[in-house]
């Protein structure tokens, strides 16, 4: 079954405590993304890859860090969370250069006290 | 950038009803237009969508339409159930990115 497996879904953490959210897929896409949703702003862009090794800001990439050092995974790094992080993450993979992004994660629903 | 507008933001029909949700973009080399649905505390997914190339699309009660002139793209549903009540969202693709509207909250009454 194609899917985008996010993990934790739930995850409660304190201000300044590391933490990192994974994201896999079994589609040999080569396009991943992280996404945020938040009330009234709907999907924001924080990094996307294009390949493995190959990633790039999106609209709102202050506070993360990504990595993808193998197709199939493309993790989400917080190194130093805030409670303005506080928020709906969505991971997605698609083909190509991400115009067809069909398969969306779970999601990760994330709280910064 | 891009930047993609949506309206209304909430929409309220009567089942059986026709709804109607607008986007404009501001990019005219944004060349692909996807729809998604959100049900609640669900996942976004992909309900349709249109290439730069093509005028209308249609998906048995859904359709797209798109006015490159203009820069705006409208998603129809026809003949409202209550099973589509959900979050529905425009999105329009520059370069390597996918700019998202801000959502339309979409309630069918029975």
């Amino acid at each position: 079954e194609a899917q985008v497996t996010q993990n934790p879904r739930y995850l409660i953490t304190v201000t300044g405590k590391k933490l990192t959210v994974t994201c896999s897929q079994n589609m040999n896409h080569e396009y991943m993304s992280w996404y945020r949703q938040d009330p009234g702003l709907g999907l924001r862009q924080i990094y996307y890859s294009m390949n493995v090794e190959v990633t790039d800001k999106g609209d709102v990439p202050e506070g993360y860090k990504v990595s993808r050092k193998e197709k199939r995974n493309f993790p989400l790094i917080l190194e130093s969370p805030s409670p303005n992080q506080t928020s709906l993450y969505f991971c997605a993979s698609g083909i190509g250069t991400g115009k067809n992004i069909q398969y969306f994660g779970a999601g990760t629903r994330l709280s910064v006290l | 950038g891009e930047n993609v507008e949506q309206h209304p933001s909430t929409l309220s029909v009567q089942e059986g009803d026709s709804a109607v949700i607008k986007c404009t973009y501001s990019d005219s080399a944004s060349n692909y237009f996807p729809w998604y649905k959100q049900e609640l505390g669900k996942r976004p997914q992909l309900i349709i969508d249109i290439r730069s190339n093509v005028g209308e699309k249609k998906d048995q009660r859904i359709a797209v339409t798109l006015n490159k002139t203009a820069k705006h793209f409208s998603l129809h549903i026809t003949e409202t159930q209550p099973e589509d009540s959900a979050v529905y969202f425009c999105a329009a693709h520059n370069t390597d990115k996918l700019i998202f509207g801000t959502g339309t909250r979409l309630q069918v009454f029975p």
